[in-house]
């Protein structure tokens, strides 16, 4: 049963494009909400994070906007980079006395130069 | 490079046999979580360890096992292997537990492969 929503399974988008990926979520006991980026043959790195208090976040290229009434959440790439190819998940932590992830199923982006 | 190292990177055993891998955790973690990853999936949480003791289990059989070491290193132990056992595995490290536990750090992973 999968907690976490994550839409579409994969894009294509030309150098310079934006990306955009959302997520979508019901349980409500969720605290904290980090998307992934993982590369082929490495794990997920931490990429940038929001907390439900906060409507957006951004760093540097990469924003995250929060919608709590609707129970969704979604990347922005701006400007995107062939080296920002890479298949993207957002997460969402219980915050209950286990604090652990549930993962969205994984965007693949591929940017095209 | 997030100092978190796994091994083996490549496993392959049979249905029925038991697998053993292990996790060193970044300096200074004293936590870590095991996820398992299917092929074209989300990591899934199979447990968490913090100060040596089992701190969160996800839906994962008892034949899932694990271990955390006095110097933060962690052993999951997998018995009776089946084929949907086939996935990547991945250790992830980090500081504290509760609500200040938010920065997991992933190695690299084992692929295991059960035939």
């Amino acid at each position: 049963q999968q907690q976490v929503k994550q839409s579409p399974q994969s894009l294509i988008v030309q150098k310079g494009g934006i990306s955009i990926i959302n997520c979508a979520y019901e349980n409500t006991a969720f605290d904290y909400f980090p998307w992934y980026q993982q590369f082929p043959g490495k794990g997920p790195a931490l990429l940038i994070a929001i907390r439900p208090d906060v409507s957006e976040k951004k760093e540097g290229r990469f924003t995250i906007s929060f919608n709590k009434s609707a129970k969704q959440f979604s990347l922005h790439i701006m400007d995107s980079q062939p080296g920002d190819s890479a298949t993207y998940f957002c997460a969402a932590r219980h915050g209950t006395n286990d604090y652990k992830l549930s993962f969205g199923a994984g965007t693949t982006v591929t940017v095209r130069a | 490079e997030t100092g978190v190292t796994q091994s083996p990177t490549h496993l392959i055993k049979t249905r029925g046999q038991q697998v053993t891998l292990r996790c060193s955790s970044q300096s200074g973690h004293n936590t870590v979580s095991w996820y398992q990853q299917a092929l074209g999936q989300g990591p899934q949480f199979i447990f968490q360890y913090y100060r040596e003791e089992e701190n969160g289990r996800g839906n994962f059989p008892p034949r899932f096992s694990g271990l955390q070491f006095p110097n933060y290193s962690s052993e999951l132990n997998v018995n009776a292997l089946e084929l949907d056992d086939s996935a990547l595995y991945l250790c992830a490290s980090s500081l504290g537990a509760g609500p200040t536990n938010e920065k997991l750090f992933f190695g690299s992973g084992t692929q295991l492969s059960v035939l």
